[in-house]
């Protein structure tokens, strides 16, 4: 069973201090993806990594996925309110479904 | 293009009713999944079609469960007997047979069985 562990699972944070969510396992993924999701709401795609070591930027927020293919990172400089929510990493194995983490509840207070 | 829909978003069912869910994709997406997500936790895999034939069934879909994608386009989803245990957001998603797979999601159906 491939899991995906995310970490922290909570995170109260003040506008403006960065952050960084994990998400973690033992197996290799072919592409992690990471998404947003509001409550009562379907995931959003943020980004889709597929090169180890890769790193993409999408304004104030950085993904990683690492060396190995094993892990991923979320970094957000300069939070806003607006990113409040559930973050989700998802895995793809081969050409399968997804794999997702239980997620990073972010609270970013004004 | 207008993403991917579900309908209704909201069922409310007693126990041992059926329900069915309708999904959408995206009109050039080949690819459609079911996921289900409960409280607190990332959406789980439960099926998933290439074009009209189902390629895949997680062990989470039991006998009560079935999915139909007749003509390639739209899917449904069906809960015989629904269970307590069932209330859940059921979410689908679809994608291309190409590059790196990426899945859009529907707004979900909350499913909430009394």
């Amino acid at each position: 069973t491939q899991l995906l562990e995310q970490s922290p699972q909570f995170l109260s944070i003040q506008e403006g201090e960065n952050l960084t969510v994990y998400c973690n396992s033992s197996s290799v993924f072919s592409s992690l993806q990471w998404y947003r999701q509001e409550p009562g709401e379907g995931p959003v795609l943020l980004v889709t990594v597929v090169t180890g070591g890769e790193v993409k930027k999408l304004k104030r927020l950085t993904f990683q996925f690492g060396d190995a293919r094993k892990d991923s990172s979320l970094h957000i400089t300069a939070a806003q309110p607006g990113d409040t929510g559930l973050y989700l990493c998802a895995g793809l194995t081969g050409r399968r479904a997804l794999t997702f983490g239980s997620g990073t509840r972010l609270q970013v207070q004004p | 293009d207008t993403g991917v829909s579900q309908d209704p978003r909201h069922k409310i069912t007693k126990r041992g009713q059926n329900v069915t869910f309708r999904c959408d994709p995206i009109s050039e997406h080949n690819r459609l999944y079911w996921y289900r997500q409960t409280l607190g936790q990332g959406p789980e895999f439960l099926t998933y079609f290439q074009n009209e034939a189902q390629l895949e069934k997680s062990r989470l879909l039991s006998d009560r469960f079935s999915a139909e994608r007749p003509k390639g386009s739209f899917s449904t989803l069906e809960i015989q007997r629904t269970e307590q245990g069932d209330s859940a957001m059921y979410l689908c998603a679809s994608s291309l047979v190409t590059g790196d797979y990426e899945q859009y999601f529907g707004p979900g159906t909350r499913l909430t069985v009394t």
